[in-house]
């Protein structure tokens, strides 16, 4: 069953702590990405990763931390420095980042609440 | 600034009905656009991929149309099923030296019974 997956699905988490979302993809792409999405909003780059060990910050990366050890595997880690993290939260793949004809495929998302 | 805006907000139709999504985008240079269709509490789904040259491209009952000198598209859903419930996303990606993708915020539609 090829695909990208998230975990867990749902995620409560208490104001000040720091929580790690799972994102595994075996489709062999070398770019990976994390997106929020907020009611009536489009989706919103975070964090992005075009090779393993290497990361770029996208549009909101401020209070959100990543890595990629692996080819397969980005976690994202939202901090308690993140002011309003209650969201869903999106990871995606694609072959290369360098194109804009790669499709980016999506995970199934993990809606985060901040209680 | 790269801007994709999508019109209607919300639609309700009937099961068995048409309808007309469009999207409208500034996003330079140009690169290509793609429908996404999204599932309520899902990741979404790519529909269909539109080029510079290319003017209309179906998936099945979905077919998109572009007009690159207008900067707008639409996305026509013939014979609408329950299914077809779903935020339809309209993606621009720019011409750069890592894909850049500006997101449109969706029109929600509804397929009633």
């Amino acid at each position: 069953d090829g695909g990208i997956t998230q975990s867990p699905k749902y995620l409560f988490r208490k104001e000040g702590q720091n929580v790690t979302l799972s994102c595994e993809q075996n489709l062999n792409h070398d770019a990976m990405y994390w997106y929020r999405q907020d009611p009536g909003q489009g989706l919103r780059l975070i964090y992005y990763s075009q090779i393993v060990n290497d990361f770029q910050k996208g549009d909101i990366a401020e209070g959100y931390s990543v890595s990629r050890e692996k080819k397969e595997s980005f976690p994202l880690t939202v901090t308690s420095a993140q002011k309003n993290p209650t969201a869903f939260y999106l990871c995606a793949s694609s072959i290369t980042g360098t194109s804009g004809f790669n499709e980016q495929f999506f995970g199934p998302g993990t809606r985060l609440t901040v209680l | 600034k790269n801007q994709v805006e999508q019109s209607p907000q919300s639609l309700i139709i009937l099961e068995g009905k048409n309808c007309t999504l469009q999207c409208n985008y500034t996003v330079s240079p140009f690169s290509n656009l793609r429908w996404y269709k999204q599932d309520t509490g899902r990741g979404p789904v790519s529909l269909t991929i539109m080029t510079f040259s290319e003017n209309t491209k179906s998936n099945g009952r979905y077919t998109a149309t572009l007009d690159a000198d207008t900067k707008q598209s639409s996305l026509h859903i013939t014979a609408s099923q329950l299914s077809d419930s779903a935020s339809y996303i309209c993606v621009v990606s720019a011409k750069s030296g890592y894909s850049t993708l500006t997101f449109g915020k969706g029109t929600m539609l509804l397929v009633s019974p």
